[in-house]
């Protein structure tokens, strides 16, 4: 399995231009999320979705969509990027037997956005 | 504002000795409390988790309290080794949800 991939791992954009984040699970996952990582602010959550075609806001979800066609892959989208964008982007999934449980989530390798 | 707070950013520690990496919380809803660790360039991966019906779950060389009335955990690494050198975040989730509450992170030194 490769687990929870990401695409690109590194992007510059101009501010106003829009872009996706690519994000894909092999695991069968049914939860998958999106969370911003800041300097000093730890990781927070932008959008999440609980299966296909199902998907919800986070803590920091202006300037992004999501949308999940598919069990296997949930994109992020960036409408016009702006500066205060700039972060790392991680993409996580999990099985979900419901929520008084935990369980782990799965963590791909990140992608660096840069926005100008 | 934070509602899980780690306030030490870094920590060093020799090789062999303990590590204790410490996390604070706000909110007396959340259910499971985890601890994720990160290399640079690398996804956050899953140490260990407990759940706020316990005080005390351990894992090998992991082992993490949780003290309810002070709404604080630890992490302990026995004995820490220079491979655990990474960022650790604790984190938290909230009763009836999946997602996860993420603290600041303590950034781990290990000096062989």
């Amino acid at each position: 399995n490769a687990g929870v991939t990401q695409t690109p791992k590194f992007q510059v954009l101009k501010t106003g231009q829009s872009m996706t984040l690519q994000c894909a699970q092999d695991m069968n996952h049914e939860y998958m999320s999106w969370y911003r990582q800041d300097p000093g602010m730890g990781l927070r959550l932008i959008h999440y979705s609980v299966g296909a075609g199902i998907t919800d806001q986070g803590e920091v979800p202006n300037g992004y969509n999501v949308s999940r066609s598919t069990t296997e892959d949930f994109p992020l989208r960036l409408l016009s990027a702006a500066p205060s964008q700039t972060s790392v982007y991680f993409c996580a999934s999990s099985y979900s037997i419901g929520t008084g449980a935990y369980n782990e989530q799965f963590f791909g390798p990140g992608t660096r956005l840069t926005v100008l | 504002d934070q509602q899980v707070k780690q306030n030490s950013p870094s920590l060093s520690v020799q090789e062999g000795r303990i590590s204790i990496l410490n996390c604070d919380y706000t909110n007396s809803m959340f259910d499971y409390f985890l601890w994720y660790k990160k290399y640079p360039a690398e996804g956050p991966t899953f140490l260990i988790s407990i759940s706020s019906i316990k005080d005390k779950n351990e894992d090998g060389r992991f082992t993490v309290f949780l003290n309810k009335s002070a709404k604080h955990l630890s992490l302990h690494i026995v004995p820490s080794q220079p491979g655990d050198s990474a960022v650790y975040f604790c984190a938290a989730k909230y009763t009836g949800r999946r997602a996860l509450t993420f603290g600041s992170g303590t950034r781990l030194q290990v000096q062989p």
